[in-house]
């Protein structure tokens, strides 16, 4: 079955600290990935997308995004976080023959320490 | 103003009681969508509609029915109101046909307890 997975559901780094949040999916087919951040008291807003183009994506505010299909993975990685990064992300998957549907992973809820 | 508009923003209401959440778009899109948001679960599709005359469910439909009025409304309603509706409710919107790339635009979400 098609599914996408994130582990952890509550991340929590220093301000400055390397930000890394996993998302694997279960596919024979590379689908159409996405990161959507959701910030406090608001709906989501797309971070940053993969469409077979580039592996490596870039998206707003320095976030980046690779994507391996040896690993099925697309992690999701700041280099040096910052408070204002606070907030939920979710990995999203537009799986191939899924109709123009995505599928939501669970979240992870991203905590920035001073 | 915002692009998708979702009203009412907050609502409490008892168990059995009718409720319609509203979504309103001014980004002309073709596609509409209403997600519930529950911690730990993440948002799941309820009910999707590419155009006014195409109405499809969701993973998890049972319980809510839609209406599509226009291009720019979606309209999503809770017959009989249970406590496990409880929920965060998102519209959201898309470019229909080759414009689709995966990018939904999302209200700012209607907080709905049922009691």
């Amino acid at each position: 079955a098609q599914s996408v997975t994130q582990l952890g559901s509550h991340v929590s780094v220093s301000e400055g600290a390397l930000v890394l949040l996993r998302c694997n999916y279960s596919s024979s087919v590379p689908p159409y990935l996405f990161w959507y951040v959701q910030y406090p008291n608001q709906g989501l807003q797309l971070l940053l997308k993969y469409t077979s183009a580039a592996t490596l994506v870039k998206g707003i505010n320095g976030f980046e995004a690779e994507f391996k299909k040896s690993e099925t993975s697309f992690h999701l990685t700041k280099p040096s976080a910052h408070m204002s990064d606070a907030a939920e992300y979710f990995c999203a998957v537009r799986f191939t023959g899924g109709g123009n549907k995505l599928t939501f992973g669970t979240g992870t809820q991203l905590k920035v320490e001073l | 103003d915002a692009d998708v508009t979702q009203t009412p923003r907050n609502r409490i209401t008892k168990t059995g009681k009718r409720i319609m959440l509203e979504c309103s778009q001014t980004k002309g899109h073709d596609r509409m969508y209403w997600y519930r948001q529950d911690p730990g679960l993440g948002l799941r599709l309820i009910y999707y509609s590419f155009d006014v005359k195409d109405i499809n469910k969701g993973e998890i439909s049972d319980g809510y029915s839609v209406s599509r009025q226009a291009q720019a409304k979606f309209s999503l309603s809770l017959e009989s109101a249970i406590p496990n509706q409880t929920a965060l409710y998102f519209c959201a919107t898309s470019r229909g046909g080759q414009g689709f790339t995966g990018e939904l635009f999302f209200g700012e979400g209607s907080r709905l307890t049922v009691l």
